[in-house]
């Protein structure tokens, strides 16, 4: 089946501007995360989504961050005023179940603040 | 000090080799420990995962937790070029924040 998928892979954008990522799950997978990953590292949690409900956005880094599970499936992460630290890859991932260890991870979007 | 910490290599070993991967973490409270394989601008996959101590064998793959140490150690065995990847040890307390090391490529020669 599909795994997750999300939109765009590569976004360039000016510094100051806002930017939308689009995060698509495995279709019926209850848990959605939302990771940045920096070259060289591991995925840095952001946010958690059970369904809908966003249950946890300690990780967020700022209140320029911000994401949204409307629907229970797709999820948008949103940065306002993009600023040159924000480059990095951000990716995605869902699981199955409300507390699970299997998380699949989308292929990321890189975003390039210039 | 990070909550899980890898050696970030990178390890290079021939085709056929025993490869070792380990981590060590500092929180108590976790209960999951997991592996995940990360080939060149792929996202991370699953490879294994252990509950508490002990072993988990997969194939060529072993897991290994000992948590009087905080240890956390990946064997691979009759390694082949395919393994070449980054290697993400991972762990939470069964909850929903899992934490990840920084990842430790591993370059297998044909």
């Amino acid at each position: 089946g599909a795994g997750v998928s999300q939109s765009p892979r590569y976004k360039v954008t000016k510094r100051g501007q806002d930017v939308a990522l689009r995060c698509d799950p495995i279709s019926g997978h209850v848990s959605l995360y939302w990771y940045r990953q920096a070259l060289g590292q591991g995925p840095e949690f952001l946010t958690y989504f059970n369904y809908e409900a966003q249950q946890d956005k300690s990780g967020l880094p700022n209140d320029r961050f911000s994401a949204e599970r409307p629907e229970g499936s797709i999820s948008t992460l949103t940065i306002q005023r993009t600023e040159q630290r924000d480059s990095a890859m951000y990716r995605c991932a869902s699981s199955p179940d409300r507390f699970s260890y299997e998380q699949y991870f989308g292929p990321g979007t890189r975003l390039t603040v210039t | 000090q990070k909550e899980v910490e890898q050696d970030p290599g990178p390890l290079s070993v021939p085709e056929g080799a025993i490869v070792s991967l380990n981590c060590t973490y500092s929180n108590s409270a976790f209960q999951y420990f997991m592996w995940y394989r990360q080939y060149s601008r792929k996202g991370p996959e699953l490879l294994m995962y252990t509950y508490s101590s002990g072993n988990k064998e997969d194939g060529r793959f072993t897991a290994q937790v000992d948590k009087s140490s905080k240890y956390i150690s990946l064997f691979i065995r009759d390694s082949q070029p395919s393994d070449s990847a980054t290697y993400l040890c991972a762990s939470n307390t069964g909850g929903f924040k899992t934490i990840f090391g920084a990842g430790t490529r591993l370059f297998v020669k044909a």
